[in-house]
């Protein structure tokens, strides 16, 4: 089944421990991208990523970091998680650019960071 | 900067229709449509591209004015199902390959 999965789907987490979200996904995707969903202000994107190790901002890059080794997966980095990262996560892929293609997203990682 | 999105929210009893609207201060190469059901993820419904082209599901409408940087979504004879949270996205287009999405509009179909 083609998806996108993201490990985990609920943390609860203190100030200033380092963090991993994953996501991986089956679809061969050459665009992937992260964005974080806040009452109120919609979907804005954290990352993407156009391919293997070519990554850029979004709107909202301050405080992640992102890598791309390998095609499948996109991991979301908080080196020192704040209460103002707690958030919902959503990760994304589609064939190519974001720009010309339908996005799958993942399941949504809900974190709070107390 | 983000789309700005109209209606904020909207209550239809079903069978009605809706318009929502989406606009730019930015020029817009493309513009894309999701839904998202309470607790669940976003899912496509419509891509627009500069120059007319369209791709997306058979049964969702929409329109691109390139000139005054606008989007609209419509929904026709509304059903329960299309309940939910639509958002709109923007690209400006040339290198820059970010999507960046409006606030959305509530949609609730009451039988």
């Amino acid at each position: 089944e083609a998806q996108v999965t993201q490990n985990p789907r609920y943390l609860i987490t203190v100030t200033g421990k380092k963090l991993t979200v994953t996501c991986s996904q089956n679809m061969n995707h050459e665009y992937m991208s992260w964005y974080r969903q806040d009452p109120g202000l919609g979907l804005r994107q954290i990352y993407y990523s156009m391919n293997v190790e070519v990554t850029d901002k979004g709107d909202v890059p301050e405080g992640y970091k992102v890598s791309r080794k390998e095609k499948r997966n996109f991991p979301l980095i908080l080196e020192s998680p704040s209460p103002n990262q707690t958030s919902l996560y959503f990760c994304a892929s589609s064939l190519e650019g974001a720009v010309l293609n339908e996005q799958f997203f993942g399941p949504g990682t809900r974190l709070t960071v107390l | 900067q983000q789309p700005v999105q109209s209606p904020q929210a909207v209550i239809l009893r079903e069978g009605e229709d809706a318009v929502i609207n989406c606009s730019s201060s930015k020029a817009l190469y493309s513009v894309h449509w999701y839904r998202q059901k309470h607790g669940e993820a976003p899912v496509f419904l419509m891509i627009l591209l500069k120059g007319g082209e369209q791709k997306g599901h058979e049964k969702i409408s929409a329109s691109f004015n390139e000139k005054k940087q606008q989007s609209s979504l419509y929904l026709t004879a509304s059903q329960l199902s299309y309940s939910g949270t639509y958002f709109c996205g923007s690209n400006s287009g040339g290198s820059n390959y970010k999507l960046t999405f409006g606030k959305g509009t509530l949609l609730t179909v009451n039988p």
